[in-house]
């Protein structure tokens, strides 16, 4: 089975702290992808890599950067966080396949005082 | 753009009835295609269904069945014989022909199934 694990299921943060959000996967796939999912608006892409060290912006990057130096790991970055980026946030993967199934993590809810 | 919209917040049901929950997305594309995802509480999202747009048949997963229509640009998904480990967050989600691999995804229905 495919496996997508995300490094922390809840964190609390302080406004402006640094915070890392890592991810996981095991099954070579070459497509990963961050959303953030707030109630009532879904899931929205944050960005995305479609292979090492190449990343594209998806509808809401501002305030988040990503780093993809190894195939299986995916991390999102937030600079410098802030209250209106309290969220739950989502990390997927897919290969290239034209099935486009996700295999979605189980999700990092972020809290940021 | 793609935009996808589920206008049902919430459903709620009795164990054992019928729902039907209702999407409708836009897209200028004629190649793309159709997801449903379920996201128990507290649990991973996962695939529960999926429809290619240049087949005209309905897609069918045990109880899980949609009914798509390309010209209205719907696509309901229909549980029957509801089960309580349905009680979920179930998202609509498109997808782009070959080559893409991003999906939009809806706002979610939650949808709770009563003993």
């Amino acid at each position: 089975d495919v496996k997508v694990t995300q490094s922390s299921r809840y964190l609390v943060k302080r406004t402006g702290e640094k915070v890392f959000l890592e991810c996981v996967q095991d099954m070579d796939h070459e497509n990963m992808f961050w959303y953030r999912q707030d109630p009532g608006l879904g899931l929205r892409l944050i960005y995305f890599s479609y292979d090492v060290k190449m990343k594209e912006k998806g509808d809401i990057p501002e305030g988040y950067s990503v780093s993809r130096e190894k195939k299986e790991r995916f991390s999102l970055i937030l600079e410098s966080a802030s209250t209106n980026q309290t969220s739950m946030y989502l990390c997927a993967s897919t290969g290239g396949e034209n099935t486009g199934e996700l295999f979605f993590g189980e999700g990092s809810r972020l809290t940021v005082l | 753009a793609q935009t996808v919209t589920q206008s049902q917040p919430e459903m709620s049901v009795q164990e054992a009835e019928t729902v039907t929950l209702s999407c409708t997305y836009d897209t200028s594309e004629n190649n793309y295609y159709l997801f449903w995802y379920k996201q128990p509480p507290s649990r991973q999202m996962i695939l529960v269904i999926r429809q290619e747009a240049y087949k005209q048949q309905n897609a069918t997963e045990n109880r899980f069945s949609v009914n798509f229509q390309k010209a209205a640009k719907s696509f309901s998904l229909k549980i029957s014989d509801s089960q309580l480990g349905d009680t979920a967050m179930y998202f609509c989600a498109l997808r782009r022909g070959q080559g893409a691999q991003k999906l939009v995804f809806g706002q979610g229905t939650r949808l709770t199934i009563n003993p």
